[in-house]
């Protein structure tokens, strides 16, 4: 069945860099695009990148300098890498599937020294 | 970027009520847009794709529907494992992909 699992640290100092690795089973990153979203606790999702079947990424502007997507089809694995953290990018990090039609879990991170 | 106004940003209602939650979108996205359920603690949960379209497994006390600009979700009959943040996304013109600022649903 699909599954999406994020995994990474819980907690980035600030300036630091942000790594996640969402790992998927049930289909194919080649077949599929993967999303991430992120979501501050008590507040609303806030679209963040995709990685297309092709391997070519869009990101959001807001976030644009800051943010990169890659994968390893091989393994299934997404990645997320997101540099200069900062206290606002206190959230929750979603990886899903193409048409938004599975989630993962969420991974919390907080931004703190 | 393509703003979604969502309304009402929270609702109250009773058991068996009909509630209707609606985004408005800036620029016209013909139907692309989806609509999620998100309980406490989980992650979100497709409902409506294609703004009208029900999601797998999704009660069909759930539809959507359209008019111009405007899309709207209407549970038909609630019940209390409806009370959730409810939030239309837009799939249309991105870079980005641009959601709803959400609804709270609670029960009366």
């Amino acid at each position: 069945q699909v599954q999406l699992k994020e995994s990474g640290p819980g907690l980035v100092q600030p300036s630091q860099t942000l790594s996640l690795t969402c790992t998927v089973s049930g289909f194919s990153l080649t077949s599929y695009n993967v999303h991430w979203v992120r979501q501050p606790t008590g507040k609303g999702l806030e679209w963040m990148g995709v990685i297309w079947t092709g391997g070519s990424t869009d990101y959001n502007s807001a976030l644009k300098s800051r943010l990169s997507i890659s994968r390893d089809t091989s393994k299934s694995q997404v990645f997320l890498k997101m540099n200069s953290l900062q206290t606002e990018d206190k959230a929750t990090y979603y990886c899903a599937r193409g048409e938004f039609d599975y989630w993962g879990q969420g991974v919390m991170v907080t931004v703190s020294s | 970027d393509i703003q979604m106004t969502q309304s009402p940003s929270s609702l109250s209602a009773s058991l068996g009520d009909r509630v209707t939650i609606t985004c408005r979108a800036s620029q016209d996205i013909g139907n692309y847009l989806t609509w999620f359920q998100q309980r406490p603690g989980k992650s979100p949960r497709l409902m409506i794709y294609g703004a009208t379209n029900l999601g797998d497994g999704v009660p069909s006390r759930f539809s959507g529907s359209r008019s111009g600009s405007d899309y709207s979700l209407t549970i038909s009959s609630l019940e209390s494992e409806d009370t959730a943040i409810y939030y239309c996304l837009q799939c249309d013109k991105y870079p980005p992909y641009t959601f709803g600022a959400g609804t709270k649903l609670e029960l009366k």
